[in-house]
């Protein structure tokens, strides 16, 4: 079974300070991973999709991620945060079937980004 | 061109009730997948339907149930309401095809009493 693992529930940042957000994931088959953003009160916005192409992954909003296959890892980071970008970070695998096609997003249980001005 | 939609924003059960979720998928879209977010929680995936039948299932009772009509629209139905149902109830819709996203709509609000 696939898993995401988020550590640090809470990250707190300066404004203009690096934002760094980890992801860990398990899976048996080449994963599809992502990393949605939820505002108060909002449904999720995708940030950014990794499909096995390029390992840097470039989002809106300036995030990126990076896969590394040799340590399950998915961090998402962002050079410099601004105030905007406080809100709550989930990272997810997908289940993929045999013929590639989406199916069920596994979640971690995210991480809430506060910025500090 | 509107996202997805979900209808109601909230709502407030009493426990033992029966509840009906409404989605509408983006334009374009032909799947629609539930997932249940506990307060503090990630995401939990309940189902997905894809041309009108529940294709991939996650770890929940047989008390939640749906439907997906021939405009792709979708509802999520949720008999015998217990509290710790309450949870905010997310649609995502997205189309069959390979590596597509997921894009959720921005939720129903449950409470159940």
């Amino acid at each position: 079974a696939q898993s995401v693992t988020q550590l640090g529930s809470h990250v707190s940042v300066s404004e203009g300070a690096l934002v760094l957000l980890r992801c860990n994931y398990s899976s048996s088959v080449p994963p599809y991973l992502f990393w949605y953003v939820q505002y108060p009160n909002q449904g999720l916005q995708l940030l950014l999709k990794y499909t096995s192409a390029a390992t840097l992954v470039k989002g809106i909003n300036g995030f990126e991620a990076e896969f590394k296959k040799s340590e399950t890892s998915f961090h998402l980071t962002k050079p410099s945060a601004h105030m905007s970008d406080a809100a709550e970070y989930f990272c997810a695998v997908s289940d993929r079937a045999s013929g590639g096609i989406n199916y069920k997003l596994t979640f971690g249980k995210g991480t809430l980004l506060t910025v500090n001005p | 061109d509107a996202g997805v939609t979900q209808s109601p924003t909230h709502l407030i059960k009493t426990r033992g009730q029966q509840v009906t979720l409404r989605c509408s998928p983006k334009s374009g879209h032909d799947t629609v997948s539930w997932y249940q977010q506990a307060l503090g929680q990630g995401p939990q995936f309940i189902f997905q339907y894809y041309e009108e039948e529940e294709r991939q299932r996650g770890n929940f009772p047989d008390r939640f149930s749906g439907h997906q009509y021939p405009n792709y629209s979708s509802e999520l139905n949720v008999n015998a309401l217990l509290l710790g149902d309450s949870a905010l109830y997310l649609c995502a819709s997205s189309r069959d095809r390979y590596q597509e996203t997921q894009y959720f709509g921005p939720g129903t609000r449950l409470l159940v009493l």
